[in-house]
């Protein structure tokens, strides 16, 4: 049974440059939550796609845009890079059932890099 | 606001001593705690969780937690530390608050754990 599946696992960018990133979440897994995770820090929600809409969003700008495709896969896009983009970006998937999200797991990440 | 506290930074221990690594968190209503642990450039491996019940949660490789509610704590705690139980260690509470409830997770700082030889 698969886990969670990021793609790159490193990506280094040019401040100003765009970036996507991909996941594919656990086999039965119907939700995908977007994380920061800044060096030396806890991860940061970003944001959360169930039935390829966003359902809610944590504290980023717009720079940061989410997409979730009929396949349950999610892409997360960040738009004109700034240095502190810099950071593991975690993907989490979820079973939502009952008004709640059960059993988050989460893949190795994304290593983003902006010079 | 919710919120999840560790309030060290790293806990050093000699291989073959118990650990306790700690936690405290502030929420609207029943807590749902978590803790991950992550491994040098990768990402987070679940290792237990309290939803309700017994106070004393076991989860995996010989980890267990104790959930206190009058202290609103939640430290992790093994018996007997291995070297291999080096890494960075995460407790975090899901979200209840708020219109949209998509139970995000709110995570604390991190804790270094070093267990040394």
């Amino acid at each position: 049974d698969a886990g969670v599946t990021q793609s790159p696992t490193h990506l280094i960018k040019t401040r100003g440059q765009q970036v996507t990133l991909r996941c594919s979440p656990k086999s039965g897994h119907d939700t995908v939550s977007w994380y920061q995770q800044a060096l030396g820090q806890g991860p940061q929600f970003i944001f959360q796609y169930y039935e390829e809409e966003e359902r809610q969003r944590g504290n980023f700008p717009d720079r940061f845009s989410g997409h979730q495709f009929p396949n349950y896969s999610s892409e997360l896009n960040v738009n004109a890079l700034l240095l502190g983009d810099s950071a593991l970006y975690l993907c989490a998937s979820s079973f939502f059932t009952g008004g709640f999200n059960y059993g988050y797991t989460f893949g190795s990440g994304t290593r983003l890099t902006v010079v | 606001a919710q919120s999840v506290a560790q309030p060290e930074d790293q806990v050093n221990v000699a291989e073959g001593n118990p650990l306790t690594v700690k936690c405290t968190y502030s929420v609207s209503g029943n807590p749902y705690l978590f803790w991950y642990v992550q491994y040098p450039n990768r990402g987070l491996q679940f290792l237990l969780k309290y939803i309700t019940g017994d106070n004393l949660v076991k989860g995996s490789y010989g980890f267990e937690a104790e959930f206190n509610k009058s202290q609103t704590s939640f430290h992790l705690k093994k018996p007997s530390a291995l070297v291999s139980d080096s890494a960075l260690y995460f407790c975090a509470v899901r979200d209840t608050g708020g219109s949209s409830n998509t139970g995000k997770l709110i995570f604390g700082q991190g804790t270094t754990l070093q267990v040394k030889p």
